[in-house]
């Protein structure tokens, strides 16, 4: 079963506005969540994380939003440029001290000039 | 600082075949992993370390090999290859002791099995 799922395959915005993707996780143990970002033929960088006793981390202009109860988290790209264009995965590390990451499925978010 | 390497960038296989994938980091991070991404999937945990000597499956081990000898190098082999294991392949590797638990990537290693 998908424990991380991220259901927008796909999100377009305008250059300066803000760019939000979501995720969605089933798993209650899940200890601390991540966002990557990818470039095609590129291995994926890490973007920011939060710890699961958080509810925001902010980081430049990406900020990261937890809701426990919910099981949800988004990721906020403010204000949004062309070189943010690329596939963007939630992730959510489970184990010894981030040893082991089970990603969603990745948005592919276009930022239009 | 090299990061994570991947070599091969792109290999070719027919079907029983056996390769390495390797994979090497100079960060002195003691944990690696790696991951395959298939279309529409997001990357998979196949195997992983927390140190020389220690590995351990993830979600995906089946047709998969991993030994650590080495904090550098964490190879992955494919004994008997197989079409199903057509993927791109990532090795990560972090260091515990932060607190973000970010995994650095490698550049990939794409598989073809016919």
């Amino acid at each position: 079963d998908q424990q991380v799922k991220q259901n927008s395959p796909s999100l377009s915005v305008q250059e300066g506005r803000i760019s939000i993707l979501n995720c969605d996780y089933t798993n209650s143990m899940f200890d601390y969540f991540l966002w990557y970002k990818k470039y095609p033929a590129e291995g994926p960088t890490f973007l920011i994380s939060i710890s699961s006793i958080k509810d925001k981390n902010e980081d430049g202009r990406f900020t990261v939003f937890l809701n426990k109860s919910a099981k949800h988290l988004s990721l906020h790209i403010v204000p949004s440029q062309p070189g943010d264009s690329a596939v963007y995965f939630c992730a959510a590390s489970w184990g010894t001290s981030g040893s082991r990451l089970t990603f969603g499925e990745g948005t592919q978010l276009t930022v239009n000039p | 600082n090299a990061g994570v390497t991947q070599t091969p960038k792109f290999q070719v296989l027919k079907t029983g075949q056996s390769m390495t994938l390797q994979c090497a980091q100079d960060m002195n991070h003691e944990y690696m992993s790696w991951y395959r991404q298939d279309p529409g999937m997001g990357l998979r945990l196949i195997h992983y370390s927390v140190g020389a000597g220690i590995t351990d499956q993830g979600e995906v081990p089946n047709g998969y090999n991993v030994s650590r000898s080495t904090t550098e190098d964490f190879p992955l082999r494919l004994l008997s290859a197989a079409p199903s294991q057509t993927s791109v392949y990532f090795c990560a590797s972090s260091n515990p002791r932060t607190n973000s638990y970010e995994q650095y990537f490698g550049p990939g290693t794409r598989l073809t099995v016919t």
